[in-house]
């Protein structure tokens, strides 16, 4: 079975800061990926990051890069300097590969930029 | 604009009737993801299919089913509503059925009243 913890319901960051959104996982599957969606507030759901599970480097998409710790099983999303634009809701997800796998969501962060 | 299309946008019904969600991947994308966004519950995943075929499930209930046509279009069929599944319907869309970059479309608000 998979799971995604996401702990912080809730953060704000002062515009142009950088900011850690945390983002635990459990899973016994040796392969698997793990990915970062972005919700504004229109509803969309919009793809940010992904780290494959034997991916040694952290995985860097413009502002985002997710700090990938396997052996803590914590992927966690850095948005560096951040803008207004960035506020919206962040969901952790990740998928096993091979066989028969299902696609796991945390219950996201709201992120809230303030001026 | 992910290319992904969503019909209907919204769709308001009464308990007990059926409807049918349908959904558009990108040119090229073989893959079609289905998943519920509740209040409640969250993003839940409920189906994928790939080439037509089932490739994985989620916690997808028994009166809800969905298919992948020929020419890769897929519908999210639910029946039997209760006002309960009143949520938002995703579908995402991807190359492959490994592949890590899907592609959501912009969903359907369900409403049983």
């Amino acid at each position: 079975a998979q799971k995604i913890t996401q702990t912080q319901p809730g953060m704000f960051v002062q515009e142009k800061e950088a900011v850690t959104l945390d983002c635990t996982y459990d899973t016994s599957d040796q392969s698997y990926g793990l990915f970062w969606y972005k919700q504004p507030s229109s509803g969309e759901m919009i793809f940010l990051i992904y780290q494959g599970s034997y991916d040694e480097q952290n995985a860097t998409e413009g502002r985002y890069s997710l700090n990938f710790q396997k052996a803590r099983k914590s992927a966690n999303l850095v948005i560096s300097a951040s803008q207004l634009g960035d506020s919206a809701m962040y969901f952790c997800a990740m998928r096993g590969y091979g066989g028969y796998q299902k696609v796991t969501f945390g219950t996201g962060t709201k992120l809230q930029v303030i001026p | 604009d992910s290319g992904v299309t969503q019909t209907p946008k919204h769709l308001i019904t009464a308990t007990g009737q059926r409807v049918t969600l349908r959904c558009s991947p990108r040119s090229g994308d073989l893959s079609v993801y289905w998943y519920q966004q509740s209040l409640d519950q969250g993003l839940q995943f409920l189906i994928q299919y790939y080439n037509g075929e089932e490739r994985a499930k989620g916690n997808i209930l028994e009166r809800f089913s969905a298919q992948q046509f020929p020419d890769l279009h897929s519908e999210l069929n639910l029946s039997s509503l209760e006002l309960g599944d009143s949520a938002l319907y995703f579908c995402a869309s991807s190359v492959g059925t490994g592949s890590y970059e899907q592609y959501f479309g912009p969903g359907t608000r369900l409403t049983v009243t």
